[in-house]
């Protein structure tokens, strides 16, 4: 089945503690994106990769780093989380190609609930 | 930067009623445009989508969006709701000329009364 998975669905961790969520996706999908999801502000794009060590800036991305090592695979890291961080993570792939039946089209993940006390 | 506008945060239709959400965006070209949905607990799902073929649009579920350049809009209707409508719709906007953000609008949340 065509996936995107996010691990974990749910975590709650302490100020200051690095975490990894991790992304991956079995399409082979050139283009990965992650999204944050808060009440009233809808989804604000954190960073995306347009392939294998190539990733950019969305709107909202200090305290976020994100890899591209591998085309599958693109985790998102937290390296000291703070409270203003808990939020619904989304980590979404598409084909790069802007034309065609599939392209532009996102596939989500189930999202990852991050609670930072 | 794109700019996604969604009027009414919250929609409540009764089940059988006509379903409208608005969406407007900024951009000066005619960019991709994109109706997703989530239902609780779920992770986002493609509705339907405008790619610069025809303005009108049909998705699952018997959606429809029409895009109209001169308003800068593409709506999303539905002649009648049903219970299984109710769930939370985003607009989208991806650049046409460089494709590589999407933008998304702030959500409006359907409810449908029985």
């Amino acid at each position: 089945e065509a996936q995107v998975t996010q691990n974990p669905r749910y975590l709650i961790t302490v100020t200051g503690k690095k975490l990894t969520v991790t992304c991956s996706q079995n399409m082979n999908h050139e283009y990965m994106s992650w999204y944050r999801q808060d009440p009233g502000l809808g989804l604000r794009q954190i960073y995306y990769s347009m392939n294998v060590e190539v990733t950019d800036k969305g709107d909202v991305p200090e305290g976020y780093k994100v890899s591209r090592k591998e085309k599958r695979n693109f985790p998102l890291i937290l390296e000291s989380p703070s409270p203003n961080q808990t939020s619904l993570y989304f980590c979404a792939s598409s084909f790069r190609v802007v034309s065609g039946p599939g392209a532009n089209v996102l596939t989500f993940g189930a999202g990852s609930r991050l609670t930072v006390l | 930067a794109q700019s996604v506008t969604q009027l009414g945060s919250h929609v409540s239709v009764s089940e059988g009623a006509l379903v409208l959400l608005r969406c407007n965006y900024s951009s000066s070209v005619p960019p991709y445009l994109f109706w997703y949905v989530q239902y609780p607990n779920q992770g986002l799902q493609l509705l339907l989508k405008y790619t610069s073929a025809a303005t009108l649009v049909k998705g699952i579920n018997g959606f429809e969006a029409e895009f109209k350049k001169s308003e800068t809009s593409f709506h999303l209707t539905k002649p009648s709701a049903h219970m299984s409508d109710a769930a939370e719709y985003f607009c989208a906007v991806r650049e046409s000329n460089t494709g590589n953000q999407f933008y998304f609008g702030t959500g409006t949340s359907l409810t449908v009364i029985p």
